[in-house]
């Protein structure tokens, strides 16, 4: 099955420096890459996404980047602040019966922690 | 307009006891995936539900099981719980057809002593 490799397990960034993130995965199959972001006590949220016909989507600060073919992925936040410290978890999923993406496969998360 | 909505927030429970978690997916949804989230780990793919059917099925015992309703609410039962149970379960809800994009509700923290 799908594996997906998450790097670092934590980050700590000075406000308003860059922060990335990057994810591999194994599965050449799956096609949609997206980013959520957990804070304490809270359900993962979406925070953008990427398909594989895709190599890069931005979103104000956010941006995500696509390499299919090294199979990796990485995000990128820029102009950090203290309220973008949290738990951020990429994850990979692929099409199955019916055309529907299933179930999402995700890494095993990086503490991002913003100093003010 | 609601989002994902869980309950009970907080449970605990015995060893070989029984549990069930409720979900509310957001409004136009009707598809509901079930996650298991260890502390300090990433969400654990459990089961997707459709049309009242489980559609994809992740590594969980049969003691793990679940069901969807007409109104697309969906529960999740485990049975002869373990003290390795004892996580964060989260339901995320999506349209059907081809949308890829998953929203997650805020979780049931579950406790098995």
């Amino acid at each position: 099955g799908e594996n997906v490799e998450q790097h670092p397990s934590t980050l700590s960034v000075q406000e308003g420096d860059s922060a990335v993130i990057k994810c591999t995965y194994s599965d050449s199959a799956s096609n949609y890459f997206p980013w959520y972001k957990q804070e304490l006590g809270k359900g993962p949220q979406l925070i953008i996404d990427i398909r594989s016909n895709v190599g890069e989507k931005k979103d104000q600060r956010i941006a995500v980047t696509l390499n299919k073919t090294a199979k990796h992925f990485s995000l990128h936040i820029t102009e950090t602040q203290p309220e973008d410290s949290a738990v951020y978890f990429c994850a990979a999923s692929m099409r199955g019966r019916g055309g529907s993406n299933y179930k999402l496969t995700f890494g095993k998360g990086t503490l991002l922690t913003v100093n003010p | 307009d609601a989002g994902v909505t869980q309950s009970p927030t907080h449970l605990i429970k015995t060893r070989g006891q029984q549990v069930t978690l409720r979900c509310s997916p957001k409004s136009g949804h009707d598809t509901v995936s079930w996650y298991q989230q260890a502390l300090g780990q990433g969400p654990q793919f459990i089961f997707q539900y459709y049309e009242e059917e489980e559609r994809q099925r992740g590594n969980f015992p049969d003691r793990f099981s679940g069901h969807q309703f007409p109104n697309y609410s969906s529960e999740l039962n485990v049975n002869a719980l373990l003290l390795g149970d004892s996580a964060l379960y989260l339901c995320a809800s999506k349209p059907g057809g081809s949308t890829d994009t998953q929203y997650f509700g805020p979780g049931t923290r579950l406790t098995v002593l």
